[in-house]
């Protein structure tokens, strides 16, 4: 069965930091697609990113960057100079080619708080 | 807003009535979610439609909980005879069926029960 573990519960940093947010999956899948979500106070959950398990090359778009590799199960996210509004809880998912309706499952979530 | 929509957005409702809420999806979609997400966790799959079939039916979703999508549009989340553990967000979600998988899924603001 899958599984999406976020080791980290919270995060706290100064405004223009860095931060970079782990997570792990487990598969039995060799086809599967991985997803950052990101959920303001107001509850909505945003699609940021998506990634194929067939591609690890990492991109970066805008002040968002990740890194795919799946030698270690990972898929890590990072934000670069970080901003007030980037406070929010970010959810790490997976959803396997072979699951019905592609159905997502979500780490935990890490909670980021930006200080100005 | 062509986004997913949910409503209400918010309902307290005393244990032992029944709670409807409403997921209208993005417009071209043709698969549609159902998840729950109590406070700290991430969000847990319920049950998708495609078109109006009821696919997948989470364990989760116990036969207090009904849920419909009569003409492949919009969807109902009923839940009868609610319980204090009831209390939770639910969350609707939409995406595109172009017959490969791996389509992105998009959330609505979600639904936010209070069972007293």
């Amino acid at each position: 069965a899958q599984k999406v573990t976020q080791a980290q519960t919270e995060i706290s940093v100064v405004e223009k930091e860095d931060v970079t947010l782990d997570c792990v999956y487990e598969t039995r899948d060799t086809t599967y697609y991985l997803f950052w979500y990101k959920q303001p106070p107001s509850g909505e959950l945003v699609f940021l990113i998506r990634r194929n398990s067939f591609d690890e090359q990492n991109e970066i778009s805008g002040r968002y960057s990740w890194n795919f590799q799946k030698s270690t199960s990972s898929f890590n996210f990072t934000i670069t100079a970080s901003q007030v509004v980037d406070s929010a809880v970010y959810f790490c998912a997976l959803s396997e080619a072979k699951a019905a309706g592609n159905k997502l499952t979500f780490g935990g979530g890490t909670r980021v708080l930006v200080k100005p | 807003d062509t986004g997913v929509s949910q409503n209400p957005r918010h309902k307290i409702t005393k244990r032992g009535q029944n709670v409807t809420f409403r997921c209208d999806p993005i417009s071209e979609h043709n698969r549609l979610y159902w998840y729950r997400q109590t406070l700290g966790q991430g969000p847990e799959f319920l049950t998708y439609f495609q078109n109006e079939a009821q696919l997948e039916k989470s364990r989760l979703l116990s036969d207090r909980f009904s849920a419909e999508r009569p003409k492949g549009s919009f969807s109902t989340l009923e839940i009868q005879r609610t319980e204090q553990g009831d209390s939770a967000m639910y969350l609707c979600a939409s995406s595109p069926h172009r017959g490969h998988s791996g389509n992105t899924i998009y959330f609505g603001e979600g639904s936010w029960l209070t069972v007293v």
